[in-house]
């Protein structure tokens, strides 16, 4: 199984700055990782896959990069709904996809 | 608007047995795989069961294995998820989730999840 750690695990920013989250893979997962959003009671959303790619829909100030083990979710300018759980996700082991524990994106 | 709507979640006692159902709409059911992830309590996501579009191919997370049985029925555009012998540890939210066209085990689109509660 790969296992996903994401860092920190909880993570406190101003509006309007930048947040950056990390997840790193246990092994190499080539370019094969999704992020997702998810608030409180609601299902998780799909932001990112293919390491970089965003979903439809997703607004431009959400970004990633990162290849192999070593993977990083960057939001440009913070907005009030952005704060939420985000969660990374590998793909390269399908059917055995693994999450992430989440990292939680808190107003500063 | 593609829309999954999850139903028969509720209380069971440990080693009992609860049949989940999602109903899918607004997409080609018979086109795509789907899967369940389930969510414990204030924890995180851990993906539990896929089946490819014409059930063909089925997997199972090891912690279900033997237990649990996915199925569909794409004349319904419905899936399904038999839960057998229930621990308390398979105390969570269930999702319904489709994965994304031509892109294996990325999730696209989620329900709003059913909540299984094991517990005498």
């Amino acid at each position: 199984e790969i296992v996903m750690t994401q860092s920190p695990a909880t993570l406190s920013v101003s509006p309007g700055e930048r947040a950056t989250l990390s997840c790193r893979a246990s092994q190499s997962v080539s370019s094969n990782l999704a992020w997702y959003q998810q608030k409180p009671g609601q299902a998780p959303r799909l932001l990112i896959y293919g390491a970089s790619i965003r979903a439809t829909g997703i607004p431009a100030r959400f970004s990633g990069s990162g290849s192999g083990t070593e993977f990083t979710l960057t939001i440009s300018i913070l907005q009030s709904e952005d704060f939420a759980v985000y969660y990374c996700q590998q793909y390269n082991n399908w059917p055995l996809i693994t999450f992430g524990q989440g990292t939680r994106l808190e107003i500063k | 608007e593609v829309q999954l709507v999850e139903s028969g979640g509720g209380l069971v006692k440990p080693g009992g047995s609860l049949r989940l159902s999602c109903a899918a709409s607004g997409f080609t059911f018979s086109s795509y795989s789907m899967n369940w992830v389930r969510q414990a309590p204030g924890k995180g996501l851990e993906w539990v069961s896929s089946i490819s579009s014409s059930s063909s191919y089925i997997y199972y997370a090891d912690s279900v294995k033997g237990r649990f049985t996915i199925s569909r029925d794409n004349a319904k555009n419905s899936l399904y998820l038999q839960m057998n012998s229930l621990r308390a540890e398979d105390t969570a939210v269930y999702y319904c989730a489709r994965d994304s066209p031509g892109l294996m085990g990325v999730i696209d689109y989620w329900g709003q999840g059913t909540l299984v509660t094991v517990s005498s």
